[in-house]
C-alpha cells in the first residue's frame, strides 16, 4: 500500500508570495498522483494530476506540479498566490490497478490580503 | 447540476442511534466511494463499489454498512453511533478505471452527542 506525506501542516503568506507545497509517497511502482484543493466549507476539488509524460504538469487556477521519480515527490507550486487561494490541499496517490486513493494529511494554506 | 450529492448535509444524533446518510451522483460514473475526514481533515478510505459490486472494504467497524442499489447510488448505514464516528463523510465517484479522477460530494458533517 501506498502512503502519501505532506511536510507542511499550515503555511502561511501573503498575497502575491510564490507558493511550494511538499508531497513525498512510499510505492516503487508506478503511480497516478493527485492534488485535490478544499476551499473552507466546500468539497474536495481536483486541481491536477499526473498519470504519464511530462512531468511537470499545469493545472487549475495558476497551479503546477512537478513529478520527480528518483525523488518520489510530486510538490505543488503557484508563483503568486491570491487571498482565494486560502484552502486545505491533498496530495494522492494510488496505483494504476488500485482503486485504492491514499491521501496524505493536509496542507493548511492561508492567505493575507 | 450538482454531480455528486450527499443528504442530510448536517446530522445530529446521540449515541446508540443508527442513522444512513445517502449519495447520488448524475456524472454517469460506474465507481462510488465512501471516505471518512477526521478532525484533523485527514481523508479515509472507507469502501468502494464499482457497478455495484464491493471492491474496497477498509478496516472498517462492522456497525457501518454500505448499500448501493444501483450505480447512481451509494448509501451509508451507521448502527450504534460512537462518540468516535463524529467526523466528515465524503462520498466521490469516477468513471471505471482507477486512473480517472475521483469528483467528490459536499460532505456530511454527522455529529454524536
Amino acid at each position: 500500500a501506498q502512503s502519501v506525506s505532506q511536510h507542511n501542516h499550515h503555511v502561511i503568506l501573503s498575497e502575491a508570495a510564490s507558493l511550494e507545497l511538499g508531497c513525498n509517497y512510499s510505492y516503487g511502482g508506478t503511480v497516478n498522483l493527485f492534488w485535490y484543493v478544499q476551499y473552507p466549507g466546500q468539497h474536495l476539488q481536483l486541481l491536477l494530476k499526473y498519470f504519464s509524460g511530462d512531468p511537470l504538469v499545469k493545472g487549475i487556477k495558476g497551479f503546477e506540479a512537478e513529478f520527480i521519480k528518483s525523488k518520489f515527490s510530486f510538490n505543488l507550486r503557484k508563483p503568486s498566490v491570491q487571498w482565494s487561494d486560502t484552502a486545505e490541499y491533498f496530495c494522492a496517490v494510488n496505483a494504476p490497478d488500485d482503486y485504492k486513493l491514499s491521501f496524505g494529511a493536509g496542507t493548511t494554506v492561508t492567505v493575507r490580503a | 447540476d450538482t454531480a455528486v450529492s450527499q443528504t442530510p448535509k448536517y446530522l445530529v444524533t446521540q449515541m446508540g442511534n443508527d442513522k444512513s446518510i445517502k449519495c447520488e451522483q448524475n456524472l454517469g460514473h460506474d465507481t462510488m466511494y465512501w471516505y471518512k475526514q477526521d478532525s484533523k481533515k485527514f481523508l479515509k478510505i472507507m469502501f468502494s463499489y464499482n457497478n455495484k459490486e464491493l471492491i474496497i472494504n477498509e478496516t472498517v467497524p462492522n456497525r457501518f454498512s454500505p448499500k448501493s442499489p444501483d450505480k447512481a447510488h451509494l448509501n451509508l448505514h451507521i448502527n450504534s453511533l460512537e462518540l468516535g464516528d463524529s467526523a466528515v463523510y465524503f462520498c466521490a465517484s469516477s468513471l471505471g478505471l482507477p486512473s480517472y479522477e475521483q469528483y467528490f460530494g459536499p460532505g456530511t458533517r454527522l455529529t454524536v452527542t
